[in-house]
C-alpha cells in the first residue's frame, strides 16, 4: 500500500503560469518534506513542516510556496514556473520526534515539466 | 560547512561485490542513511548507521566510522537490478538529512 502519494506523477505546465503539486501521507508522520532534484544530483530541500510549523531553506526562491492544511496533506505551489523550475519534486515524511533513526518516506515524485 | 563526497559512477559485474564509499561533514551527527534510486523513481531506504561498525541485511552490509567521516555500502551477488543510484546522506543535530548525488552503478553482464 502506498503510504506517501503524490499527484500527478507527471505534470506538463507553461512557462510562468501558476502549478501546485500535492502529497498525501497515510502514516501520520508530523514531519513533511519538499525537495526539489534534477537528474544527477542531490535532492534538494526546499521546506518542511515539523507539525504546523513551517521551515524554510534560506536559499529557496520566493517563487516556491507551500501549504500543509492538516497532518495527511502538504501541497508545492509554483507561483510562476520557469524553464529551470523543471525537475522531479519529491515528497517525503519522517518521525522527527522519535529519536535519530528516522528514515524518510519517500513518494513516487512528480515530474515536472515547463514549456 | 556540510557535505557528502561519494563516487559519481561505478561499474561492476553481475555476481560480483562491489562498495560504494561516502565520507561525510555534518553539523552534529545524528546517523548515515543509505538510499537506493532507480532513474525516474524516488529513493527508497536501504540502511541506517548511527554506531561504528557493520550492518547486514541480506546482500547489502553498511558500514560506519564515525571517527573518520566516513561509511561505504557494500552490495554481494549483484544483480542486474541493483542497476540504481546510490544516495549518501547523513543527519545533522537537526535532524536534517544532508544528500550525496548519488553514485550511479553500472551492472553488466
Amino acid at each position: 500500500d502506498a503510504m506517501v502519494i503524490q499527484n500527478p506523477r507527471y505534470q506538463v505546465t507553461q512557462f510562468g503560469k501558476p502549478v501546485t503539486l500535492s502529497c498525501s501521507q497515510t502514516l501520520n508522520h508530523n514531519v513533511m518534506y519538499w525537495y526539489q532534484q534534477k537528474s544527477s544530483q542531490a535532492p534538494k530541500l526546499l521546506f518542511h513542516y515539523y507539525d504546523k510549523d513551517f521551515n524554510n531553506e534560506a536559499d529557496t526562491p520566493d517563487n516556491f510556496q507551500s501549504r500543509r492544511p492538516n497532518t495527511s496533506f502538504c501541497f508545492l505551489d509554483i507561483r510562476s514556473p520557469g524553464l529551470g523550475d523543471a525537475a522531479m519534486y519529491l515528497c517525503a515524511t519522517s518521525r522527527a520526534n522519535e529519536g535519530p533513526n528516522t528514515e524518510a518516506f519517500f513518494g513516487q515524485g512528480t515530474r515536472l515539466t515547463v514549456v | 560547512g556540510q557535505n557528502i563526497d561519494q563516487p559519481t559512477e561505478m561499474t561492476a559485474t553481475e555476481g560480483a561485490i562491489v562498495q560504494i564509499n561516502c565520507t561525510y561533514q555534518t553539523s552534529g551527527f545524528n546517523g548515515l542513511f543509505w538510499y537506493q534510486q532507480h532513474a525516474g523513481e524516488a529513493p527508497t531506504f536501504l540502511s541506517y548507521n548511527v554506531l561504528d561498525g557493520l550492518e547486514e541485511k541480506g546482500r547489502f552490509s553498511s558500514f560506519l566510522s564515525r571517527s573518520k567521516g566516513y561509511s561505504y555500502l557494500l552490495l554481494k551477488e549483484l544483480q542486474m537490478k541493483d542497476s540504481a543510484s546510490y544516495l549518501c546522506a547523513g543527519m545533522d543535530s537537526n535532524y536534517q538529512l544532508i544528500w550525496g548525488a548519488g553514485t550511479k552503478l553500472i551492472i553488466k553482464p
